[in-house]
């Protein structure tokens, strides 16, 4: 069974904070995402990383960076936290290769930025 | 621009069949997802349609049209659990980065 874990489920932070969200997956996967879902919008991919080191910016990149250091870790970073960055914040793994690029997810992290 | 639509709500009886419409407008098509979100948690794959067709997986059944730009995913024998969101997702390239999803279809399932 594939997992995705990340390391809140819920978190608080104030406007300005710098906030960290980690992923860790367990299936070996090349490629990573974080996305955000908000209530009418669907998911939006913030960023992708198809390699340890390497990133690639998503469709809203803005007010967000990323850190892959290892194969199965992958960090979303907000260095400013604003309130509109209030969202649920869902981490994937896929395989890489082929054309079926299914996702596994993480159970979710809600943020709340006061 | 890209455009993804699925009706924002649906209701349907136990035991009865239920059909979930994605219509959609992308730079580019290399294959159509389906996922399952229940509330509070994370989306589940479905499915996955490249080509024009149905696809059957069970109770689960999806349709692809990509003259039409048109997906559905058809739902037989209902059972309470299946009370979820159903997310529409296309992927317009080989890359994997290269999906958007649709705002999703929250289907209620009434005894």
């Amino acid at each position: 069974d594939v997992k995705v874990t990340q390391s809140s489920r819920y978190l608080v932070k104030r406007t300005g904070e710098k906030v960290f969200l980690e992923c860790v997956q367990d299936m070996d996967h090349e490629n990573m995402f974080w996305y955000r879902q908000d209530p009418g919008l669907g998911l939006r991919l913030i960023y992708f990383s198809y390699d340890v080191k390497m990133k690639e910016k998503g469709d809203i990149p803005e007010g967000y960076s990323v850190s892959r250091e290892k194969k199965e870790r992958f960090s979303l970073i907000l260095e400013s936290a604003s309130t509109n960055q209030t969202s649920m914040y869902l981490c994937a793994s896929s395989l890489s290769g082929g054309s079926l690029y299914e996702q596994y997810f993480g159970p979710g992290t809600r943020l709340t930025v006061t | 621009g890209q455009n993804i639509d699925q009706p924002t709500e649906m209701t349907a009886t136990e035991g009865a069949i239920v059909q979930i419409n994605c219509t959609y407008q992308t730079s580019g098509f290399n294959g159509l997802f389906w996922y399952q979100q229940h509330a509070g948690e994370a989306p589940t794959f479905l499915s996955y349609n490249v080509l024009d067709g149905l696809e059957e997986k069970g109770r689960f059944s999806s349709f692809l049209s990509r003259s039409k730009g048109y997906s559905y995913l058809l739902l037989k024998e209902l059972q309470m659990k299946d009370s979820a969101s159903y997310l529409c997702a296309v992927k317009r390239s080989p890359s994997a980065s290269k999906i958007i999803f649709g705002s999703g279809t929250r289907l209620s399932i009434r005894p």
